[in-house]
């Protein structure tokens, strides 16, 4: 069966520092991977999408990138955290096509003080 | 501009009561319309899909209505119980066979015993 692992579970980093979120992927091949940041009481917010190794998709102009070196991996990286960048990060992957489902991680509570 | 809406206000019912969801979005012409449930501090869980050409979909005590001409989905928990509490987000395809969802804000739903 397929699982999705996403750490940490909690983080809190000073504004300026780097940060590195790593999703990987198990029991799947060649899945659609996507980066969702949620902030408080709001909705998810597409970053990033990737649909295969190297091939990432930036959905908003931030502060953050992201990149998938295997095909089952997918980081989520900032050189200098904002304030801003607080938030619930998700990972997510599917099978791609027409009307797959997203399947979540756990995800990672960021919080920039 | 494309939007999804869902009512930010929390919806309070009764155990046994009947809960209806509200999504609407303007702006998109979707080929499928999802559900998911969010507990808090975890990432969503897939609940139901249903595409432009149905009207309704079931699945248990859930049930999930589509219309494309009112731009508009309803989502049902019938005989709603207190585990049913949560906060539901309705997500649909932003251009069609790319996997890429966009989400609304979820509605929290409290059931009291």
């Amino acid at each position: 069966s397929q699982t999705i692992h996403q750490w940490p579970a909690t983080l809190v980093q000073p504004v300026g520092s780097p940060l590195s979120l790593e999703c990987t992927v198990e029991g799947t091949s060649n899945p659609n991977l996507y980066w969702y940041r949620q902030a408080a009481g709001r909705g998810l917010q597409l970053l990033f999408y990737s649909v295969g190794i190297g091939q990432i998709s930036s959905e908003v102009p931030q502060n953050l990138s992201a990149s998938r070196p295997q095909d089952r991996q997918f980081i989520l990286s900032s050189k200098k955290l904002l304030l801003s960048d607080s938030g619930f990060y998700l990972c997510a992957w599917s099978l791609g096509g027409d009307g797959e489902k997203l399947f979540f991680g756990s995800g990672t509570q960021l919080s920039v003080l | 501009s494309q939007k999804i809406e869902q009512n930010s206000e929390a919806l309070n019912i009764q155990e046994g009561k009947t809960a209806t969801l509200t999504c609407n979005y303007t702006n998109y012409s979707p080929a499928y319309l999802q559900w998911y449930r969010q507990d808090p501090g975890r990432g969503p869980v897939f609940l139901l899909l249903i595409r432009e050409n149905e009207k309704e979909k079931r699945k248990e005590r859930l049930k999930v209505t589509f219309d494309t001409t009112l731009k508009q989905s309803l989502f049902h928990i019938t005989a709603s119980q207190p585990a049913d509490s949560a906060t539901y987000l309705c997500a649909l395809d932003d251009t069609g066979n790319t996997g890429k969802l966009i989400f609304g804000q979820g509605t929290t739903l409290q059931v009291k015993p």
